[in-house]
C-alpha cells in the first residue's frame, strides 16, 4: 500500500538560515510526488511535482525538492529561509495508475526571527 | 486562489445533526477529491469522483455519502454527527481521475458541539 512518512513533526529554523524537510514513501509503481505548503486557516498550495525526467525539481517561493529512488526520498530543500515560510509542509505521492494522492502527516516549519 | 470554492467556511452544529459540505472546482477539472484534515489524524483521504462517477474510496465512516453532479459541483454529506467528526474538509479538484495534480479549496471548517 502507498504510504509517505515525514519523520519530523515540528522543526525551527532560524531566518536566514538553509531548510531540508524529509520525506519518505513507499510505493510500488513509479510514483508521482508533491510538496505543498498550508499556511494557518488557508487550504493546501502546490510547491512543486515531480512526475519524470530531472530529479532535481525547481518550485514556487525559491523551494526544490530531489528524488532520489534509491532512498525512496524526496526531500525538500530551500537555501535560506523568510519568517513567511513558517507553515505547515506536506509531502505526497501519486501515480498515474492509481487514483488516490497520498499525504504525510506534515511537518510544521517554525522560524526564528 | 486554487479556483477550487468551497462553501460554507464555517459550519457548527450539534451531535447527531447532519450537514452537507459544497464544492465546485476549478473550471475544465472533471475530478474531485475531499479530504479530511484533523489534529490527530492529519490529512485523510475519503473519495474521489470523476465526471459523476466514484473512482476511488479512503477512509470514509458509513455515516459520511458525497455525490458529484452534472455540473460537475460535489456535495460532501456528513450525518449522525460526532464530536470526532469535528474537523477541517478539503475538497480538490483535477482534469483527470489520476497522474496529475489536485488543487485544494481553502476548506470548510466542521465544529460539532
Amino acid at each position: 500500500a502507498q504510504s509517505v512518512t515525514q519523520p519530523d513533526i515540528h522543526i525551527t529554523v532560524s531566518e536566514g538560515a538553509s531548510l531540508e524537510l524529509r520525506c519518505n514513501y513507499s510505493y510500488g509503481a513509479t510514483p508521482y510526488l508533491f510538496w505543498y505548503v498550508q499556511s494557518p486557516g488557508q487550504g493546501l498550495q502546490l510547491l512543486l511535482k515531480y512526475f519524470s525526467g530531472d530529479t532535481l525539481v525547481q518550485g514556487i517561493k525559491g523551494f526544490e525538492a530531489e528524488f532520489k529512488r534509491s532512498q525512496s526520498s524526496f526531500n525538500l530543500r530551500k537555501p535560506s529561509v523568510h519568517w513567511s515560510d513558517a507553515a505547515e509542509y506536506f509531502c505526497a505521492v501519486g501515480s498515474n495508475r492509481d487514483d488516490k494522492i497520498i499525504f504525510g502527516k506534515g511537518t510544521r516549519l517554525h522560524i526564528l526571527p | 486562489d486554487s479556483g477550487v470554492t468551497q462553501t460554507p467556511k464555517h459550519l457548527i452544529t450539534a451531535t447527531g445533526q447532519r450537514v452537507t459540505l459544497r464544492c465546485s472546482p476549478r473550471s475544465g477539472d472533471l475530478s474531485v477529491y475531499w479530504y479530511q484534515q484533523s489534529l490527530d489524524q492529519g490529512l485523510q483521504f475519503l473519495i474521489q469522483y470523476y465526471n459523476g462517477e466514484e473512482r476511488a474510496k479512503g477512509n470514509i465512516l458509513e455515516r459520511f455519502s458525497a455525490q458529484q453532479f452534472p455540473d460537475l459541483h460535489s456535495e460532501l454529506n456528513l450525518s449522525s454527527l460526532e464530536l470526532g467528526d469535528s474537523a477541517l474538509y478539503f475538497c480538490a479538484s483535477s482534469v483527470r481521475s489520476s497522474g496529475n495534480t489536485i488543487y485544494f479549496g481553502e476548506g470548510s471548517w466542521l465544529t460539532v458541539v
